[in-house]
């Protein structure tokens, strides 16, 4: 039983950049977060998505923008990077709204 | 929109006593609290979660009570083991809809053998 992907483990950025992560929820699942942790804290809300809609915003500024796929994959893409984006960035999926939350392993981002 | 305050940030127990967490959170509609356990460089991992229609749940040496009226809840762990050494933290939402979760900012617990 697959539980969530993330891809990829680490990434390391400079400063002004573009990154794509890239999320696969557990198969059945139609719904996909994405947090952010920064060291020492717990994850903070980003985006939600359900059935290819965007379903929750968390307060990121326009530079953080998301979608999901047919097949319910879902991208996290972030403009112009600034040292604090520096994190891990978690996905999470579940069945539908409301269910509980799985977590993927995260991916890894510097930004130098 | 909600806030969770988790209490303590570190705590450190002997094995084979309890550990408790604490949490407060601030939005009475909020009716989902789940734990989670991350080990360093790991995921969160699900390990209990309790729904606002029952006061308390339990998995072996795992407990979890909630309070509504005071708006807390609190994770509770007998006999602590080595392996129980992570980084616990709680969250809140509600169980339905749009809403995702709020967590706290976690707890480190330390089992010395």
């Amino acid at each position: 039983d697959a539980g969530v992907t993330q891809s990829p483990t680490h990434l390391i950025k400079t400063r002004g950049q573009q990154v794509t992560l890239r999320c696969s929820p557990i198969s059945g699942h139609k719904s996909v977060s994405w947090y952010q942790q920064v060291l020492g804290q717990g994850p903070q809300f980003i985006f939600q998505y359900y059935e290819k809609e965007e379903r929750g915003r968390g307060n990121f500024p326009d530079r953080f923008s998301a979608r999901q796929f047919p097949n319910y994959s879902s991208e996290l893409n972030v403009n112009a990077l600034l040292l604090g984006d520096s994190a891990l960035y978690l996905c999470a999926s579940r069945w539908t709204l409301g269910d509980t939350q799985y977590f993927g392993p995260g991916t890894r981002l510097t930004v130098l | 929109g909600e806030n969770v305050e988790q209490h303590p940030s570190t705590l450190s127990v002997q094995e084979g006593d309890s550990a408790v967490i604490k949490c407060t959170y601030s939005d009475s509609a909020s009716n989902y609290f789940p734990w989670y356990k991350q080990e360093l460089g790991k995921r969160p991992q699900l390990i209990i979660d309790i729904r606002s229609n029952v006061g308390e749940k339990k998995d072996q040496r795992i407990a979890v009570t909630l309070n509504k009226t005071a708006k807390h809840f609190s994770l509770h762990i007998t006999e602590t083991q080595p392996e129980d050494s992570a980084v616990y933290f709680c969250a809140a939402g509600l169980n339905s809809g749009y809403s995702t979760l709020t967590f706290g900012k976690g707890t480190m617990l330390l089992v010395s053998p």
